[in-house]
């Protein structure tokens, strides 16, 4: 079975460029997350996707992120502009969304390792 | 609120040396649940291990072993005769399943665990 996959693995970008992510969750899992990792940290949850629709985005900053999943499969994250705080490891997760709906295991994807300029 | 604390940032140990890595947590909820996740150089998260919040059984797989002690609010991981295969970052994060929750996790700041030969 596919794991998740993201592209690209590595961006490097100026301040106040746009940027893009993509993700491919595991086939058949509606619920799909995108983290932050800053280095020295653990990951931080972005936003929560169940099928298409949103169930938590409270700590997407969202004056300059955005991320959507149209068709509940994959799903982009954008980051418009950039600023040099941004520079991170930005992970995407999926677990299958049904049944036990509560701590589900999430699987994780490599990552993308964004550096800000 | 929820919260992950692994106090413990660097160990470094030898080849088949024993090591334990700590993760204590807070919650309100009586229900939630725990992981543990490793993190080698190549950034992927790799899932080890999921404990609900009703299950205190130790876990042993292989050479890693578990404890959970809801007295005391921890959840350890033990690596016996560690390998230098063993180094990477591992995180304790906790999922909360009251109210409101969904299946966000919250990690804590992870150990870096350097095996040497």
């Amino acid at each position: 079975e596919a794991g998740v996959a993201q592209s690209p693995r590595y961006k490097i970008i100026e301040k106040r460029q746009s940027v893009a992510f993509w993700c491919n969750p595991i086939s058949g899992h509606a619920t799909l997350y995108w983290y932050q990792q800053i280095l020295g940290q653990g990951p931080k949850l972005l936003i929560q996707f169940q099928n298409n629709g949103v169930v938590d985005d409270s700590q997407l900053p969202k004056d300059r992120f955005s991320a959507e999943r149209l068709k509940g499969v994959d799903s982009t994250l954008k980051i418009q502009p950039a600023k040099l705080e941004d520079s991170a490891v930005y992970l995407c997760a999926s677990s299958p969304g049904y049944g036990e709906l509560f701590g589900e295991t999430q699987y994780f994807g490599p990552g993308t390792r964004l550096l800000v300029l | 609120a929820q919260k992950v604390t692994q106090a413990q940032t660097e160990i470094s140990v030898v080849e088949k040396e024993d090591v334990t890595l700590d993760c204590v947590y807070e919650t309100r909820d009586t229900t939630y649940y725990l992981f543990w996740y490793k993190q080698p150089p190549s950034g992927e998260l790799v899932f080890l291990i999921r404990r609900n919040s009703f299950d205190e059984q130790n876990e042993i797989s292989g050479r890693y072993s578990w404890n959970f002690q809801k007295s005391t609010s921890s959840f350890n991981f033990t690596i016996t005769a560690s390998q230098v295969v063993d180094s990477a970052v591992y995180f304790c994060a906790l999922s909360e399943a009251g109210a409101g929750a969904n299946s966000k996790l919250t990690f804590g700041k992870g150990i870096t665990l350097s095996v040497r030969p």
